[in-house]
Order: C-alpha cells, then structure tokens, then sequence
C-alpha cells in the first residue's frame, strides 16, 4: 500500500497561472483533507470531503477550489495563484476514529 | 482565531532529558486531541491521542496529561533521543456530533532538537 500519495513535490508558479494538485489514497478511507502547512502557524484546513460527491469548505477556502472525483482521489486547484498561496499542501484521508494519514506534500512557489 | 494554542515554539533539550509541549484550547466542543510529529520534508504522522474521559495516556517515551478543567493538555518526551528532534503539532477536534469525520484544528508547532 502506497497510503497517500501526491503530485508534484514541488511546484514554481508566477503570478495568475493555474494548476491542479494531485492526492490519491489506497486505504479505502471516506474522507480526505487538504490542508497548507505555514511557518509559525501550524496547519490550516482548506476544504475537505467527507465521502464520494461532497466537498466543503475549511478554514482558508479562499483563491481554491477542489474536485472528489472518486472515492479514491482529492485533487485542488488554484485558478489564478497569488504569492499568498506560497505554502507547504498537504493531502490527508482519515480512518476511524479522526486518524488522519498525511501525504509527503506539495511545496508550491508563487512568483 | 487561533483555537488552539501550542508553546514552545522551540525547544531544545540534551538527550536523556524530558521534552515537554504544552497546549491549551478554547472550544469547549472538543473532545479528542491527538499529537502529530513532523520531520522534515516529510507530511505529519500520528504520534498519539487522547479522549477527555482519561487524565494520562503513555505510550512507550511519549505521554499525553490532559487538564480537562484548564482545556489544557500536553506531551511529555521522556528520555529524549536525537531521532526525536521533529515538530510537533497538537490538535482537536470534536469526535461526537454524528458525523464520520472530523476536522482538525492544530496548534502552531514546537520545533524539538535533541542534542547528543
């Protein structure tokens, strides 16, 4: 079993391009979560997915949108990226009971 | 708002010694409170968690106190090893309210250097 899995690692973008990141889990877990890791302020919820066909809003939705296409992948989009967007993602999906299981995450530069 | 709140933001300790993380939350609603360890460039692993119907859980070197009163808790390193030196995030969540998920909210993150 891989776990959870994310494309790219890493990832440099100027100003307004767009792109998709990528997570897959092989647990048959229900829900999956990303998350961006910030220096000094610990992890911040973006969206999450609590089954197949549903997605909701986090903490810091704002400037993503994300895609459950199957139970299996979560991915998230930036449609015009802004510096602010500089972070450290990371994909989780969660076992019972609140057990979440991290990916290796995405490092993305926005220039 | 920042509903959990974890100090220090480092911390450094000789091998051998007790590392401890302290954290203190606001939401009366949460009710499980896991800790995760961190190496670097590497994604958060679970370390070890607990409910608020126990005051102490261990787990080899590792134990959570919990101060239910206070909506603190905190983890204790005993005998830290250089192979320890990680950041470490606690976190919560409420685990009842019907749902078969939970969000997390996390603490800042405690940066731990054993030194040898």
């Amino acid at each position: 079993n891989a776990g959870v899995t994310q494309t790219p690692k890493f990832q440099v973008l100027k100003t307004g391009q767009s792109m998709t990141l990528q997570c897959a889990q092989d647990m048959n877990h229900n829900s999956m979560y990303w998350y961006r890791q910030d220096p000094g302020m610990g992890l911040r919820l973006i969206y999450y997915s609590a089954s197949e066909g549903t997605t909701d809003k986090g903490e810091v939705p704002n400037g993503y949108n994300v895609s459950r296409l199957n139970k299996r992948e979560f991915s998230l989009r930036l449609e015009s990226a802004a510096p602010s967007q500089t972070s450290v993602y990371f994909c989780a999906s969660e076992a019972r009971p609140r057990e979440q299981y991290f990916g290796p995450g995405t490092r993305l530069t926005v220039t | 708002q920042q509903q959990v709140k974890q100090s220090p933001q480092s911390l450094i300790v000789q091998k051998g010694g007790i590392s401890i993380i302290n954290c203190a939350y606001e939401n009366t609603a949460f009710d499980y409170f896991p800790w995760y360890q961190q190496f670097p460039g590497k994604g958060p692993a679970l370390l070890i968690a607990i409910r608020p119907d126990v005051s102490e859980k261990k787990e080899g070197r590792f134990t959570i106190s919990f101060n239910k009163s206070a909506k603190q808790f905190s983890l204790h390193i005993m005998d830290s090893q250089p192979g320890d030196s990680a950041t470490y995030f606690c976190a919560a969540t409420p685990l009842g309210g019907g749902t078969s998920y939970g969000k997390l909210t996390f603490g800042q993150g405690t940066i731990l250097t054993v030194h040898p």
